[in-house]
């Protein structure tokens, strides 16, 4: 399966500031997704990295607060804005890869906002 | 109500035993099922995909019920290993992968 790796693996980051997560895989994958696993909460999709053109965000998410590029087939990052202690959080990025069915995730960026 | 809802547990099992755990999802044009495992401060990785036909890899048997709208995943002779959160998957078209929030399985010795 293919390798992702995702940085920071964890910050602490003052209220207000913003952070940008990145995400590289070690080989091309046609779909890249951003989502967050808050405490005690499942995973929830934030958007589609579409290459080459503007992310496809999810309800609830919106380019303002989660500004995404997708340079390139193995490249993302994600950034969190003008942040607040609701978005302490897990952002982990994920592939879907052509020769295996489900998704395969980063390792994950653990945030707190203080 | 959620697309995906699974027990949260916990489940805390002695090694060797049986469990079971069951997923129910709300929409009927759901196409594709996944159980994935996600340890502690660990993403998430995928275990097993979810057949019409039930599917088995060694300890681990999942099940798929259209009619009644659930899948399950049943776990043989537990091992110390299989201590993780289990999250079930589904895709209802494209994109649109629903998680439950996952059930949580302690193997004690």
């Amino acid at each position: 399966s293919a390798v992702i790796s995702q940085k920071p693996s964890r910050d602490i980051c003052q209220r207000g500031t913003s952070l940008t997560i990145q995400c590289q895989v070690d080989s091309q994958v046609t779909m890249m997704f951003w989502y967050r696993q808050q405490p005690g909460q499942s995973l929830t999709l934030i958007a589609t990295a579409n290459q080459g053109s503007e992310a496809t965000y999810e309800s609830g998410f919106v380019i303002d607060k989660f500004p995404i590029s997708r340079p390139n087939l193995t490249f993302s990052t994600l950034t969190v804005s003008n942040m607040s202690p609701e978005d302490s959080s897990i952002y982990l990025c994920s592939v879907e890869e052509q020769d295996r069915e489900g998704y395969t995730f980063g390792s994950g960026t653990r945030l707190t906002v203080v | 109500r959620k697309e995906v809802e699974q027990d949260p547990g916990p489940f805390n099992v002695p090694e060797g035993a049986t469990v079971a755990f069951n997923c129910t999802y709300s929409n009927s044009a759901s196409q594709s099922f996944f159980w994935y495992r996600q340890d502690c401060r660990k993403e998430p990785k995928l275990l097993m995909s979810v057949y019409s036909s039930g599917n088995e890899d060694g300890r681990f048997t999942a099940q798929l019920n259209r009619a009644s709208q659930y899948i399950s995943l049943l776990i043989r002779d537990s091992k110390l290993s299989d201590s993780a959160t289990y999250l079930c998957v589904v895709n209802l078209a494209g994109n649109q992968f629903y998680f439950g929030t996952g059930t949580s399985l302690t193997v004690i010795p």
